[in-house]
């Protein structure tokens, strides 16, 4: 079964710099999630997605936007970069109540 | 507020050791209780959707039970490969995870 697509899937960047991570959902599923995961903590919510709208907004700075595409894939934008940024960051995607995750991009920030 | 707290924090069983994992729950409006496994480095995998008190739901050594206020994960004669984290979240308008319960089964 075709699962959730994130790429890259390692990103290395200066501080001060700007990081696009890519999510590819579920095919037909209709709602995408971002999360960010530090070191031994649970997955944080970033922003989610509702057939292309924006539908709920989680702990996601200012620095960070997000869309979702025509196609369905959405896209994580991160900008001015800090070393707090690295992290595993997961995106999601469901059809009904039940997320499927995706392998993760680990984000180093130098 | 919405929270979710999973006990204990990290778990070491001997192989064959059955055990519990505990999550509970202190939600307004629950639209679900699912259960992930997570290896490091990798996605919280799928394991368990749960949705009203009394639901049971099996899959091999892993049994997930539901009540109005927590959610079990039963290990039964666990093997050193269900070493992982195991993460449970709520669903009301939003997803609320715990912080995981880190399990190692010992050989």
């Amino acid at each position: 079964a075709a699962g959730v697509i994130q790429s890259p899937r390692h990103l290395i960047k200066e501080k001060r710099e700007t990081a696009t991570l890519k999510c590819y959902p579920i095919p037909r599923h209709d709602t995408v999630y971002w999360y960010q995961q530090g070191p031994g903590q649970d997955p944080q919510f970033l922003i989610s997605f509702y057939e292309k709208m924006q539908s709920d907004k989680g702990s996601i700075p200012d620095r960070f936007s997000a869309q979702q595409f025509s196609d369905y894939h959405s896209e994580l934008n991160m900008s001015s970069l800090e070393l707090g940024d690295s992290a595993l960051y997961f995106c999601a995607s469901s059809l009904k109540d039940t997320q499927y995750f995706g392998p993760g991009t680990r984000l180093t920030v130098l | 507020e919405d929270q979710v707290t999973q006990s204990p924090e990290a778990l070491r069983l001997q192989e064959g050791e059955s055990s519990s994992l505990n999550c509970s729950y202190t939600v307004s409006g629950l639209r679900g209780l699912f259960w992930y496994r997570q290896d490091p480095g990798k996605g919280p995998e799928f394991l368990f959707t749960l949705y009203s008190a009394g639901e049971e739901k099996e899959k091999e050594r892993l049994k997930a039970t539901l009540t109005k206020k927590e959610s079990f994960l039963h290990i039964t004669a666990p093997k050193p490969e269900d070493s992982a984290t195991y993460l449970c979240a709520a669903r009301t308008y939003k997803y609320i995870f715990g912080t995981g319960t880190r399990l190692k089964v010992l050989a």
